[in-house]
């Protein structure tokens, strides 16, 4: 099964440009990767996925280097609202018992 | 378009007692899914349904623990007899289209908590 690895927290500014890196060594060929974000007493809420290269919406980046082994959510000029917890996924969609949720970073955006 | 909605958003039952959790999925997504997250751990997979049929129920823990899809629509989750450890937060996602992540990304609701005392 494939797993992932974020940073456990991350802190920054309202304005900037947040980047949380996630580590997938050993995703499969047919996996995509996902990120969602959940606020608190929600359900997580879908933000963008991608396979490879750069996908990019009206939400935020997703950057993954052609060996696919790690993947950057880029969220540009973030506010306060920003602030939530961002789970990172990898799966190939053939089973969904096979998509784990990891711990998620905790993203805290300060004014 | 209407989200998913779950019923209760909270339920506080003694050990021992019943519980019944239900999820109203998207209007027109076969797929439907039940997670968990227990008090510290992380969100985990119990079960998925397409339309009224069992796909994957490899994630639920126990016999303690039935869902049912009649007719595909809602979902109702059932524990009985529940137990301390069943405590955490239960989150049921639809999508459109099976596969999780080929393009079909899940909608979640916003959870019932269950507390077991």
């Amino acid at each position: 099964l494939a797993k992932t690895t974020q940073p456990i927290s991350m802190d920054s500014y309202e304005g900037q440009e947040v980047n949380i890196t996630c580590s997938h060594n050993n995703i499969a060929t047919n996996d995509y990767i996902t990120w969602y974000q959940q606020f608190p007493s929600q359900g997580p809420r879908f933000i963008i996925q991608g396979y490879k290269t750069k996908v990019t919406n009206e939400v935020a980046s997703l950057f993954i280097p052609a060996d696919r082994k790690s993947s950057t959510l880029s969220l540009p000029r973030v506010s306060l609202s920003d602030t939530a917890v961002y789970y990172c996924l990898v799966g190939d969609g053939s089973s969904a018992s096979k998509i784990i949720f990891g711990s998620g970073t905790r993203l805290s955006i300060r004014p | 378009e209407a989200g998913v909605t779950q019923f209760p958003s909270h339920s506080v039952i003694e050990k021992g007692q019943t519980v019944t959790l239900r999820c109203d999925p998207i209007s027109g997504h076969d797929n439907l899914y039940w997670y968990r997250r227990v008090m510290g751990k992380e969100i985990k997979f119990l079960l998925h349904f397409v339309k009224e049929s069992k796909q994957d129920e490899s994630g639920m823990p126990n016999n303690r623990f039935l869902a049912e899809r009649t007719g595909g629509t809602y979902s109702t989750l059932k524990v009985q007899p529940a137990e301390l450890e069943d405590s955490g937060v239960y989150f049921c996602a639809s999508s459109p289209l099976e596969g999780a992540n080929l393009g079909s990304p899940l909608h979640f609701g916003n959870g019932t908590r269950l507390t077991v005392t």
